[in-house]
């Protein structure tokens, strides 16, 4: 259980251009979500919080206005990067968080941005 | 002092060893505690939860010290595929507060 998947894995696009990525949780629905960035060789980073029905939290330093992020379902987040530059490229990873005591949270296989 | 700490490594060690790493984290509130695996260029997956009592899942023992504000990993009969890096996590109560430390590299050697 507790699977989740992220589409597209990998892309690859021209300056300016934005693209959108989907994080779902395939078998639990997940109040939250989280989108994090990550750099080679570098840790996690985490960007925003998505909570479904509601305005994404985001983190210090990250623009709201060029990330997009809309959680409009208990299983789907989307990550829009709007008018891409190269110094977005990077591993994009979501996860969602299970209810309950505990908040598990669960990451999809991520996406590879590169902005050409 | 950063919320969750972890010493990078790497950690280089031979196939067979055992091997620890610990994981410190400056919020007493702190409810909840997990070990995540990340291979390279992968996602980070859960490998075990962390238990008050200290839990085991066959190589990996997992363990909490409230009093000092750790947890630890144990890794016995290190395996090659065990190379990876090791993300603790913690949270407050429901999952809040959710934070990662930035990780620490392992290399199993032949």
């Amino acid at each position: 259980g507790a699977v989740v998947s992220q589409h597209p894995s990998r892309v690859i696009c021209k300056s300016g251009t934005s693209v959108k990525i989907e994080c779902r949780s395939l078998d639990f629905q997940a109040t939250t979500m989280f989108w994090y960035r990550q750099f080679p060789k570098q840790s996690l980073m985490l960007m925003a919080t998505s909570n479904e029905g509601s305005k994404a939290t985001y983190e210090q330093g990250v623009e709201k206005d060029k990330f997009l992020i809309n959680h409009a379902s208990l299983t789907l987040s989307t990550l829009t990067v709007t008018s891409a530059h190269p110094e977005d490229s990077s591993f994009y990873i979501c996860s969602a968080q299970t209810s309950g005591r505990a908040g598990t949270q669960y990451f999809g296989p991520g996406t590879r941005l590169t902005v050409l | 002092r950063k919320e969750v700490e972890q010493d990078p490594g790497p950690f280089n060690v031979p196939e067979g060893a055992t091997v620890a790493f610990n994981c410190t984290y400056s919020n007493s509130a702190s409810q909840s505690f997990f070990w995540y695996r990340q291979d390279c260029r992968k996602e980070p997956k859960l490998l075990m939860s962390v238990y008050s009592s200290g839990n085991e899942d066959g190589r990996f023992t997992a363990q909490l010290n409230r009093a000092s504000q750790y947890i630890s990993l144990l890794i016995r009969d290190s395996k090659l595929s065990d190379s990876a890096t090791y993300l603790c996590a913690v949270s407050a109560l429901y999952g809040q507060n959710f934070v990662f430390g930035p990780g620490t590299r392992l290399s199993v050697l032949p």
